[in-house]
């Protein structure tokens, strides 16, 4: 069965530390990967995606993520935390379809 | 618990005709309900935001005559895709929010729309 884990249901990191939310996915062939971020109270928002080339992919509001075939993880990153960070974020794999996270909630602390 | 379906799960229709797409939370209210469409290997893109009894909030660029959005109850929210033409072809998905709940989105299975 495919599946995707974001094994933290929440990540707590203090302004200006940096961040990570964790992703490993089980899915067959090469997907493409996406992250998405949903602010309180809105639908989700497109933050970036791997495809192929770099492993490491820059996306919107200064995160990015890192692509490890071996590891199967597509861990989001941001080198200094905001405030304004704080939401739920979604990884998603996908093939012909996005297979969904539980997603991870992140709180930014001052 | 928290299951959301999509009616139905695929259409084929012709140029010039309309289809509605019907999302439904089946074990909890949704006050609010979002419709999203995706374009095959691509991300998501969030069409509207709608909230039931009130009317839907669409997303910069997403034409609201085309893509009626009717959240006529706490289960049911309903996308009409009228006048459809075969740019309009593409996956469309509804997430919808728990009353009341934590603000986790459930997402249905989507509905594949094929203009021909």
């Amino acid at each position: 069965a495919q599946s995707v884990a974001q094994p933290e249901d929440q990540v707590n990191v203090a302004e200006g530390n940096p961040l990570t939310v964790k992703c490993t996915y089980s899915v067959s062939g090469n997907p493409y990967l996406f992250w998405y971020v949903q602010y309180p109270n809105r639908g989700l928002q497109f933050l970036l995606k791997y495809i192929t080339g770099d492993n490491l992919v820059k996306g919107s509001y200064g995160f990015e993520a890192e692509f490890n075939k071996s590891q199967t993880s597509f861990h989001l990153k941001k080198p200094s935390a905001l405030l304004s960070d704080s939401a739920l974020y979604f990884c998603a794999p996908n093939l012909d379809q996005l297979i969904w996270g539980a997603g991870t909630k992140l709180i930014i602390k001052p | 618990g928290a299951v959301v379906s999509q009616h139905p799960s695929r259409v084929i229709c012709k140029s010039g005709t309309s289809v509605k797409i019907e999302c439904r939370s089946l074990d909890f209210q949704a006050t609010t309900m979002f419709w999203y469409r995706q374009f095959p290997k691509q991300s998501l893109m969030l069409m509207a935001t709608s909230n039931e009894g009130s009317k839907a909030t669409y997303e910069q660029g997403v034409e609201k005559d085309k893509f009626l959005i009717n959240h006529a109850s706490l289960t049911l929210s309903t996308l009409t895709v009228t006048s459809a033409h075969p740019e309009d072809s593409s996956f469309y998905i509804c997430s919808a929010k728990r009353a009341g709940g934590p603000d986790t989105q459930y997402f249905g299975p989507g509905t594949r729309l094929t203009v021909l």
